[in-house]
């Protein structure tokens, strides 16, 4: 079946510097979503890539999706405390709705 | 207020005993989802129903059991026979929007249920 790979697990960062995480999937995807889910809460939804190439920021935040549509990446620049959670792509497989999540990001920022 | 609750926050059960998690939503989503999510891990689909009266089995749907006899409610009974039924149970719920042409569906989520079976 489908799979989606992200990585790295952890990541620690000082505030300030940067950090990227990346996805990738094992077949072409409908569309990418992107969750935050901070530490003891619920994933909440970030944004929602569709079109090949595309890219979207929000704030410090840059989203790709790659050419392909198998890969993706989320960069945040200067990184914060609130920045602090686990950062999970999604993958869409086709009509069904059903989304893949990767194994997510936990980002540690250092004050 | 709009969203999406589920209760308890928190759930103990003994072993052998099957135990029912509520999800309820108000915002007039068709589509909703269990997930269980375990520590350190991503999230894995139990059950998904695209419209009420019909639900499909997702990639770990052994040992649970779904039901959507309303739009608003999808409950989901962690039976005896799920062999490690502690975890973390996170209910979703989204709906299709069409934006320029592209289809958007994000998924809403519920605060969860940590389930702990003893």
């Amino acid at each position: 079946g489908q799979q989606v790979m992200q990585i790295p697990q952890y990541q620690h960062v000082q505030e300030g510097e940067d950090f990227t995480t990346y996805c990738n999937s094992s077949t072409t995807l409908s569309n990418i979503q992107w969750y935050k889910q901070r530490p003891g809460g619920h994933p909440v939804f970030l944004i929602q890539l569709v079109k090949s190439g595309e890219v979207k920021k929000q704030k410090r935040l840059t989203f790709q999706f790659g050419e392909a549509k198998k890969n993706s990446s989320l960069h945040i620049t200067a990184t914060q405390t609130t920045d602090v959670g686990t950062y999970f792509c999604a993958g869409l497989r086709g009509s069904a709705r059903q989304l893949t999540f990767g194994s997510g990001t936990q980002l540690t920022v250092l004050p | 207020d709009g969203g999406i609750t589920q209760s308890p926050k928190y759930l103990f059960r003994k072993e052998g005993q099957n135990v029912t998690l509520s999800c309820e939503q108000n915002l007039n989503h068709d589509a909703m989802y269990w997930y269980r999510q375990d520590p350190g891990q991503g999230l894995r689909l139990i059950y998904y129903s695209q419209i009420v009266n019909d639900f499909q089995k997702g990639d770990i749907a052994e040992g649970y059991s779904v039901s959507r006899e309303k739009k608003e409610s999808f409950p989901l009974t962690v039976t005896s026979a799920q062999k490690n039924p502690t975890a973390f149970y996170l209910c979703a719920s989204s709906i299709d929007r069409l934006v320029l042409g592209d289809s958007y569906n994000e998924q809403f989520f519920g605060p969860g249920t940590r389930l702990t079976v003893l």
